[in-house]
């Protein structure tokens, strides 16, 4: 089982705000990062060291993190946006890493 | 461009070995660590290896514990995973993906940018 867990589906509608969230305990002592998967794609990074994203992602996402809870916020979604997210983090014992089990969010 | 390219996936029988690549360009390959992560079909992405930069530690998950090896050939700028006693669970997209991080990497780090991924297939 995850170590970090997520809601399977979340629903936004179109230019509405949402937010994606991810626990687990190790969230207390590191940072979670946040990637996109669009279907037969590769994921790709939208949030990294907790609130800084790559160039190309659009400021409407945002990463916030408060105790053992990161989250990953998308003001105005698109329909672009609906994909699958997952975070990713290092597990407790600090030397593997895990993802969480993957949120789908789907754009109304 | 900042690009990785894994290669070597295919059709295996249970019990049988594969050998992953993944060739790196457009950076310092020397100067990042280096993952494996990977995804059965219609399932989460799984978490299966790591290497140092200079090749001197080295993690896997448990479920791969002595049966996958990671490596890499900083000269050559790839990263590989030797696969053995391959299981039918072990079916997946592999992806290669870079680490980088912040502050000597603690306390956050993450995966940018990943290959496309290899598809391997353990069938009989």
């Amino acid at each position: 089982s995850s170590e970090l867990t997520q809601d399977p589906t979340v629903s936004v509608a179109l230019g509405q705000t949402v937010r994606i969230t991810c626990q687990g305990d190790s969230l207390r002592n590191y940072y979670a990062s946040w990637y996109q998967q669009k279907p037969r794609q590769a994921p790709i990074l939208v949030i990294c060291d907790k609130n800084n994203r790559p160039s190309g992602i659009p400021d409407r996402f945002s990463g916030s993190s408060s105790g053992n809870t990161a989250s990953l916020t998308i003001t105005g979604a698109q329909a672009e946006d609906e994909a699958e997210f997952y975070c990713y983090s290092r597990d407790s014992s600090g030397d593997h890493w895990v993802f969480g089990g993957g949120t789908k969010l789907t754009v109304l | 461009q900042v690009q990785l390219v894994e290669s070597g996936g295919g059709v295996v029988q249970p019990g049988g070995s594969l050998r992953l690549s993944c060739a790196a360009s457009g950076f310092i390959f020397s100067n990042y660590g280096m993952h494996w992560v990977r995804q059965a079909p219609g399932k989460g992405l799984e978490w299966v290896a790591f290497i140092e930069h200079d090749g001197s530690s080295k993690y896997n998950v448990d479920s791969v514990k002595g049966r996958f090896t990671i490596s890499r050939d900083n000269s050559k700028n790839t990263v590989n995973m030797q696969m053995n006693s391959l299981r039918v669970e072990d079916t997946a997209v592999y992806y290669c993906a870079r680490r980088r991080c912040s502050s000597g990497c603690a306390p956050g780090d993450w995966l940018d940018p990943w290959g496309q991924g290899t598809l391997v297939t353990v069938s009989s």
